[in-house]
């Protein structure tokens, strides 16, 4: 069965720094999110992208956060100057059609550590 | 403003009983449903959906019943069994939207 597949599995990074995590979504879906998990909370949505451009995004989203397809199979989310309050599970998620009528398949996640 | 809410963060139940997982959602444009499984260390699982013009929908030991006048959905599997022991998650979304919004998971441990 296809499956997303996000890289690195853990990443240790020091505040301030930038992290890129990546993800390859299902090879067929067009339309591709992200969402973290801060230690046992709830999964928030951070960003949809569909058409190489944001459909939507959410309050967590600011600035200090972008996404990217740069080529045909690769979607990063990059974090600029990280805190320490970034450090949580990030997913990476794809599906065929919108929701509301299509569902989300995740990958297995990135663990982000700032120290 | 947590629109979508499970309000039992953990459930036990006996191997070969009935599991039922509830969620509650505040939003009335809400019209697709999804439920997710998830184990530790791994990503949330699709487990099974229903669109707001249905009530109910099934798949093998999995059933999701969606009351839309309480803004009411379930997940009841059966028989359980040991290997469904993981967090479940229910999610909502709305036409014209590009997100599923989450509930905070329930904990489910099934008991051999």
């Amino acid at each position: 069965e296809p499956e997303v597949t996000q890289t690195p599995s853990h990443q240790v990074t020091q505040m301030g720094q930038e992290v890129i995590l990546r993800c390859v979504p299902i090879s067929n879906h067009l339309y591709f999110y992200w969402y973290r998990q801060i230690l046992g909370q709830k999964v928030e949505f951070l960003v949809s992208f569909y058409n190489n451009e944001i459909s939507e995004k959410s309050e967590i989203f600011d600035d200090q956060f972008s996404v990217e397809r740069p080529d045909g199979s690769n979607f990063t989310l990059k974090i600029r100057s990280t805190k320490l309050e970034d450090s949580a599970m990030y997913f990476c998620a794809s599906s065929d059609g919108r929701p509301s009528g299509s569902p989300l398949h995740f990958g297995n996640g990135t663990r982000l550590t700032v120290t | 403003d947590q629109q979508v809410k499970q309000n039992s963060p953990s459930l036990s139940v006996q191997e070969g009983r009935i599991s039922i997982l509830n969620c509650d959602y505040t939003n009335s444009m809400f019209d697709y449903f999804l439920w997710y499984k998830k184990y530790p260390a791994e990503g949330p699982t699709f487990l099974i959906s229903i669109s707001s013009i249905k009530d109910k929908n099934e798949d093998g030991r999995f059933t999701v019943f969606l009351n839309k006048s309480a803004k009411h959905l379930s997940l009841h599997i059966v028989p359980s069994q040991p290997g469904d022991s993981a967090v479940y998650f229910c999610a909502a979304s709305a036409t014209g939207t590009y997100k599923y919004i989450f509930g905070t998971g329930t904990r489910l441990k099934v008991l051999a």
